[in-house]
């Protein structure tokens, strides 16, 4: 089935150890978010390439980088983990930024 | 800037029960609303959408939520909760090529 794949499901890293989070979509969309979802709150956007169009959220810290290297792939860095980055990172897909977004089942960061 | 304001952060109802999570958007322009379900530990999952057209729109799981101009209203309803309808439900609206989701509420199924 066409779908959102977020690897890994559970990624444990150190205090200030880079890491990547990986995202593909089998649906061909053409626009590709990144949300962060803390405990008991909303998703919150930090970034989304429309195509190869990067958008950056104003308040998305520069800690976070993103990468798209074709439709189908669309990578979070985080170059120097803190323990406030503890969260749930989710990705998700649109045909169109006005339409519904098709999300993946996210990746549970844990930094030690 | 479009905002979403849930109301009850958490809401409880016996298996059986009508369910009915309330939403209220700002939107300078028509918007457009959606609903979303996130059970433990996965992603969104679209509930349902209104853009245009009929204002009772209907979702998976038997949910339906109308669009009510006036009240600047968006609130979900199902007649019978079941047990597995126990989960936390977002409210969202598109803005500027983005959505704006709301602060979501659980909804707990006692039996």
């Amino acid at each position: 089935d066409a779908m959102v794949i977020q690897n890994p499901r559970y990624q444990v890293t150190q205090f200030g150890k880079p890491v990547t989070l990986s995202c593909s979509q089998t649906l061909n969309h053409n626009v590709m978010y990144w949300y962060q979802q803390k405990s008991s709150q909303a998703p919150k956007l930090l970034f989304h390439y429309y195509d190869k169009d990067f958008n950056n959220e104003a308040d998305t810290p520069d800690n976070f980088q993103s990468r798209r290297p074709n439709t189908s792939f669309c990578f979070l860095d985080i170059r120097s983990p803190g323990l406030g980055d503890a969260a749930m990172y989710l990705c998700a897909t649109s045909t169109d930024p006005d339409q519904p977004q098709h999300f993946g089942d996210g990746t549970r960061l844990s930094i030690l | 800037a479009q905002s979403v304001t849930q109301l009850g952060s958490h809401v409880s109802v016996s298996e059986g029960a009508l369910v009915l999570l309330r939403c209220n958007y700002s939107s300078s322009v028509p918007p457009y609303l959606f609903w979303y379900v996130q059970y433990p530990n996965q992603g969104l999952q679209l509930l349902l959408k209104y853009t245009t057209g009929a204002t009772l729109v209907k979702g998976i799981n038997g949910f339906e939520a109308e669009f009510k101009k006036s009240e600047t209203s968006f609130h979900l309803t199902k007649p019978s909760a079941h047990m597995s309808d126990a989960a936390e439900y977002f409210c969202a609206v598109s803005d500027r090529n983005k959505l704006v989701f709301g602060a979501g509420t659980i909804l707990r199924v006692k039996s």
